[in-house]
């Protein structure tokens, strides 16, 4: 299995709603990130999880709220997002600290925060 | 300072043509992978191929090729016998060895290229 799986694949949300996204990878990879891209513009990283331990945060506000339950799982807890929110969310995965390893990445969740 | 720099926003290329996307770094670190990914319509981030700072061989995966000139700090990707189904946006990343913390974790992207591959 060398795939990173994001569920939903789209997302509409209301600003006071609570949702999560999903991602989940079987590659034994123990590094796992949270990106952002908005349209035209390349991904920005959010969060790195480094043996399902926070390693960056990138002054995300707190309405963004990550979670690793265990080596194969990441979570995007979100709430009380704004329009400006609305954007595609990569999660990628990668095998660790070595530079030749590069990410895999899943094919995003398209979020609408209306 | 921009770390990496894609000078193209768009590029267009004729069917089963050859075209080379630019790609110039800025690092001061002795230790650093550079990368291509491809990103169709779709959004997924497809990888393409990589580039050790101390790889002595420019890189090769299939139709892919990497001119890597360090002294000049450019890493353009050549994509040899374009397709209709290359088009797409081209992104070049890094990954410095970085100091503690973590920040050898970073995937630091150029704001892409959009090439357009005509029949």
């Amino acid at each position: 299995d060398t795939e990173v799986t994001q569920t939903p694949k789209h997302l509409v949300m209301g600003m006071t709603n609570k949702k999560s996204l999903k991602c989940e990878q079987h590659m034994g990879h123990r590094a796992m990130y949270w990106y952002k891209q908005k349209a035209k513009k390349p991904p920005e990283l959010m969060f790195v999880y480094s043996y399902e331990k926070l390693s960056i945060n990138e002054s995300v506000p707190s309405r963004f709220s990550p979670e690793c339950p265990n080596s194969s799982l990441l979570n995007l807890h979100l709430h009380a997002l704004q329009p400006e929110d609305s954007a595609l969310y990569l999660c990628a995965s990668s095998y660790g600290q070595l530079l030749n390893y590069g990410y895999t990445f899943g094919s995003g969740t398209r979020l609408t925060v209306v | 300072a921009q770390k990496i720099t894609q000078t193209q926003p768009g590029m267009f290329v004729q069917e089963k043509e050859a075209v080379t996307l630019d790609c110039t770094y800025d690092t001061s670190d002795q230790s650093y992978g550079l990368f291509w990914y491809k990103q169709p319509s779709s959004g997924e981030m497809i990888f393409l191929i990589y580039q050790g700072s101390y790889d002595e061989q420019n890189a090769t995966e299939g139709r892919y090729s990497l001119n890597f000139q360090k002294a000049r700090k450019s890493a353009n990707l050549v994509i040899s016998a374009s397709q209709l189904g290359d088009s797409a946006m081209y992104f070049c990343a890094m990954r410095e060895e970085g100091n503690s913390g973590g920040s050898n974790y970073k995937l630091t992207f150029g704001k892409g290229t959009l090439l357009t591959v005509n029949p």
